[in-house]
């Protein structure tokens, strides 16, 4: 049973750039979270996806943005990139949107804004 | 929004001691209760979770209380063992709005 995938594992960009991180949820999800994961930090909440429609926002900008395909797999964009946005991108997925539903998470992609 | 605190940021224990680590949250809605495990280079992995209906919650050496009176949950690890040794992050959510502490780093020595 495949878990949650997530490419690439790493990328180094120069501010300004624009990213484009992906993620394929388990085997049998229909639903993809995004958070951003700064070091020495726990995750924060980005954004969800499910039935390929943003549900659900946390607190960032505009600049961050995703989208969800039919085969239930997820991208996120980043736009503009700033130095702050270097962390580690988690990718988690779970069954419906049900509150409270288990969210797994994949292994994330490190990126480094330069 | 949620808020949700995590106590002590780092935790050192001798091997087969028992490890307890705090969570305080802000919002009586919040519901659902994680606590995951984090490795180095790794993605958070789930160890145990807890909903606001049940006070009690136990797998072999884990366990995860609630209080909901109080707004505070804690995760017990007990005869812990050198690969328990990782960063622990608690997690308080209101829908799928999931919010997360700062993290435990956990160091069990041999």
């Amino acid at each position: 049973d495949a878990g949650v995938t997530q490419s690439p594992t790493h990328l180094i960009k120069t501010r300004g750039q624009q990213v484009t991180l992906r993620c394929s949820p388990k085997s049998g999800h229909d639903t993809v979270s995004w958070y951003q994961q700064a070091l020495g930090q726990g995750p924060q909440f980005i954004f969800q996806y499910y039935e390929e429609e943003e549900r659900q926002r946390g607190n960032f900008p505009d600049r961050f943005s995703g989208h969800q395909f039919p085969n239930y797999s997820s991208e996120l964009n980043v736009n503009a990139l700033l130095l702050g946005d270097s962390a580690l991108y988690l990718c988690a997925s779970s069954l419906g949107v049900r509150a409270g539903e288990t969210q797994y998470f994949g292994p994330g992609t490190r990126l480094l804004v330069l | 929004g949620e808020n949700v605190e995590q106590h002590p940021s780092t935790l050192s224990v001798q091997e087969g001691d028992s490890a307890v680590i705090k969570c305080t949250y802000s919002d009586s809605a919040s519901n659902y209760f994680p606590w995951y495990k984090q490795e180095l280079g790794k993605g958070p992995q789930l160890i145990i979770d807890i909903r606001s209906n049940v006070g009690e919650k136990k797998d072999q050496r884990i366990a995860v209380t609630l209080n909901k009176t109080a707004k505070h949950f804690s995760l017990h690890i007990t005869e812990t063992q050198p690969e328990d040794s990782a960063v622990y992050f608690c997690a308080a959510s209101i829908g799928n709005d999931m919010r997360f502490g700062a993290g435990t780093r956990l160091t069990v020595k041999p």
